[in-house]
């Protein structure tokens, strides 16, 4: 089945790092996704792993799969308040008919 | 590259009343999707067009959604008659190949009161 889980919500202090969770059923994903969303504005795709991967890092991001688990996350160093933002992981994999399946999101804020 | 473009970003309509929403996909981008986004929610999808043939419409509500795609660019989202659960965030996408994800929309917030 397709059902993507992730925390609520995550409170951590400027400077700090965040690490924020999600995991995934469908063990054909091909690619997993991190996308942001702030307040009024549209989905912006932050980074993706390809499933054959552990990890990948892009600036202050790093992306953890553990396709054993189906768990992903996403660390973000030295949190700015300019993060404070909903972060959504999605699946995308040929038994979802290639199309992305978000989870509920995890509101992040960064307090100075 | 511009980006997707909606419109309206706002309405609000009395329930059983009709509504449209617009979208201008990216140039050269083959899908388009429409998701819904429920206030607190993850974005649900609703439609996927392949130029202007529909993929996949499983989770639409045909009674009162429908969605077209003229010519493989514009896309346009219909709702009639609306009801108070469809109040929600109405997100378009569109996707040249898959490692780069989905582009999204500003998105066009519709409150049905």
């Amino acid at each position: 089945g397709e059902d993507v889980e992730q925390s609520l919500f995550l409170s951590v202090r400027e400077g700090d790092s965040s690490v924020i969770n999600c995991t995934y059923t469908d063990s054909s994903s091909t690619y997993l996704y991190w996308y942001k969303q702030e307040p009024g504005a549209g989905l912006q795709l932050l980074t993706y792993i390809f499933s054959n991967m552990d990890m990948k890092q892009d600036q202050r991001l790093t992306v953890l799969l553990n396709k054993k688990d189906k768990h992903l996350s996403l660390r973000i160093a030295d949190t700015q308040t300019g993060d404070s933002a909903i972060y959504f992981c999605a699946e995308f994999g040929e038994n979802q008919g290639g199309k992305l399946i978000f989870g509920q999101g995890t509101e992040l804020s960064v307090k100075p | 590259e511009a980006g997707v473009a909606q419109s309206p970003r706002y309405k609000i309509i009395e329930k059983r009343q009709s509504v449209a929403f617009w979208c201008n996909p990216i140039s050269g981008h083959a899908t388009l999707y429409w998701y819904q986004q429920i206030l607190g929610q993850g974005p649900k999808l609703l439609i996927q067009f392949q130029n202007n043939g529909v993929v996949d419409d499983s989770q639409l509500p045909k009674d009162r959604f429908s969605a077209e795609r003229l010519k493989g660019v514009d896309s346009t989202l219909k709702i009639q008659p609306a009801k108070l659960e469809d109040s929600a965030v109405y997100l378009c996408a569109s996707s040249l190949a898959q490692t780069n994800g989905y582009t999204f929309g500003s998105g066009t917030r519709l409150t049905v009161v």
